[in-house]
Order: structure tokens, then C-alpha cells, then sequence
């Protein structure tokens, strides 16, 4: 069973670009979220996913963006990309996101901002 | 903010136990206990969670005390490749069936040889 897949791996875009992250979540999975990872504030969820709805939304400006798509899969944009956007994105889905789900993570996009 | 206390660092021999603490005082009935590592520049790994009983399954145990104040993760036989950041999360249940972890700085275990 193929595991959460995130593409592109790596990128480097200038200040002021635009990037768009995409997630395939486990198969069966409806549940996507996302997450920030960065050396000064460590791992901080951005939004979640279930059913093309967004449920639930972290403390991130609304240059950050995302939806799901009815396959499940998902995509995030950065808009108007700032130096401190410089991160790992990561990408974790589940059954339904309910309690006592098992969240699988997938390896990240890392994004550099120049 | 984190709901769970974890010591920054800890060494531990190879071949041997390794046991990571978590203290999680504020936890609620409903609240799960996860534990993900992270491998440097990797993904987070999923290992156990639990809510109650103590969990075992291939890769590590969860033993959760009488009161859920608190958790060990053990790794029985510690190997190199164990060496990574253990993260120990109670997962929230702010809205019922939606999906968010909140992550504290984790405990980053040294295997040595």
C-alpha cells in the first residue's frame, strides 16, 4: 500500500513568487492536513481536510491556501512567498481524521525562498 | 500550545531498553496519546498511540499510568537507526472528527555504540 506522496520534493522560488504543494493521501484515506516545519517554531499545522472541506484552519495568514479535491487529494498554495516561508511541508492524512486515528505523514516538500 | 512535557535530550546504549517519558497532567478522557519520531530532514514516523491500556506492537510499547497523567515509550532493543526526535502528542479533539496534531520540541534520543 503506497504511503502519503508529496510532490515536488524540492523547490526554490523567488520572493514574491507564488508555489503550489500537492498531497496524495493513503488510499481510503478522506482526511488530509498539513503542516510547517521550520527550524525556529518547529512543526505547526496549517489546515485540515475532509470531504473537499476544510474543518479546521492553524494561525497562518491567508496568503496560505489549500483544498481538496474529490479523489482525496490535495494541494496547498503560498502566495506572495516570503523569505520565512522557508520550510519543510508535510503532508499527513487519515480515515476521517476522527480520534484514535492512525495519521500517516509523507516526506515533505522543502521550500526555499531566495 | 502542547499539552505534553518531554526531556529535550537522552543517550541510550544500543542493544539496550530505551525509555522516553511524557508527562501529559492536563489530559481528558477522549484524548488520545500518539508518539511519531522524526529522522532528520524526514517525515514524521508514525510509531504507537493509546488511550487507556498499555500498547504494544512491532516497533515499540506505550505504557500509559492509572491516571493517563502520564506515558513511556519503550524501544525494547535500541538500534543506531533509532537515533531521531520522539514526539509525544495528545491529540486534540477541539472539533469532533477533525484531524490536528499539535507538536511540542520532542525528546531527541541518541543511540551509541
Amino acid at each position: 500500500k503506497a504511503g502519503v506522496t508529496q510532490t515536488p520534493r524540492y523547490l526554490i522560488k523567488t520572493r514574491g513568487q507564488q508555489v503550489t504543494l500537492s498531497c496524495s493521501p493513503i488510499s481510503g484515506h478522506r482526511s488530509v492536513s498539513w503542516y510547517q516545519q521550520t527550524p525556529g517554531q518547529g512543526l505547526q499545522f496549517l489546515f485540515e481536510y475532509f470531504s473537499e472541506t476544510q474543518r479546521n484552519k492553524g494561525n497562518f495568514p491567508g496568503r496560505f491556501s489549500g483544498r481538496q479535491f474529490s479523489n482525496s487529494r490535495s494541494e496547498m498554495n503560498v502566495s506572495t512567498l516570503e523569505l520565512g516561508d522557508s520550510a519543510l511541508y508535510l503532508c499527513a492524512s487519515s480515515v476521517t481524521g476522527g480520534n484514535g486515528n492512525t495519521i500517516y505523514f509523507g516526506e515533505g516538500s522543502w521550500l526555499t525562498v531566495v | 500550545d502542547a499539552k505534553t512535557t518531554q526531556p529535550p535530550s537522552m543517550d541510550c546504549a544500543e542493544g539496550r531498553a530505551a525509555n522516553l517519558p511524557c508527562n501529559h497532567s492536563t489530559i481528558s478522557g477522549n484524548e488520545y496519546v500518539y508518539w511519531y519520531r522524526q529522522i532528520h530532514s524526514q517525515g514524521p514516523q508514525y510509531i504507537i498511540h493509546g488511550l487507556k491500556n498499555n500498547e504494544t506492537n512491532e516497533m515499540a510499547s506505550l505504557i500509559i499510568t492509572e491516571d493517563r497523567k502520564s506515558s513511556t515509550l519503550i524501544l525494547p532493543h535500541a538500534t543506531l537507526r533509532d537515533t531521531a526526535v520522539y514526539y509525544c502528542i495528545v491529540r486534540l479533539a477541539i472539533i469532533q472528527g477533525a484531524q490536528k496534531l499539535v507538536f511540542g520540541q520532542g525528546t531527541r534520543l541518541t543511540i551509541n555504540p
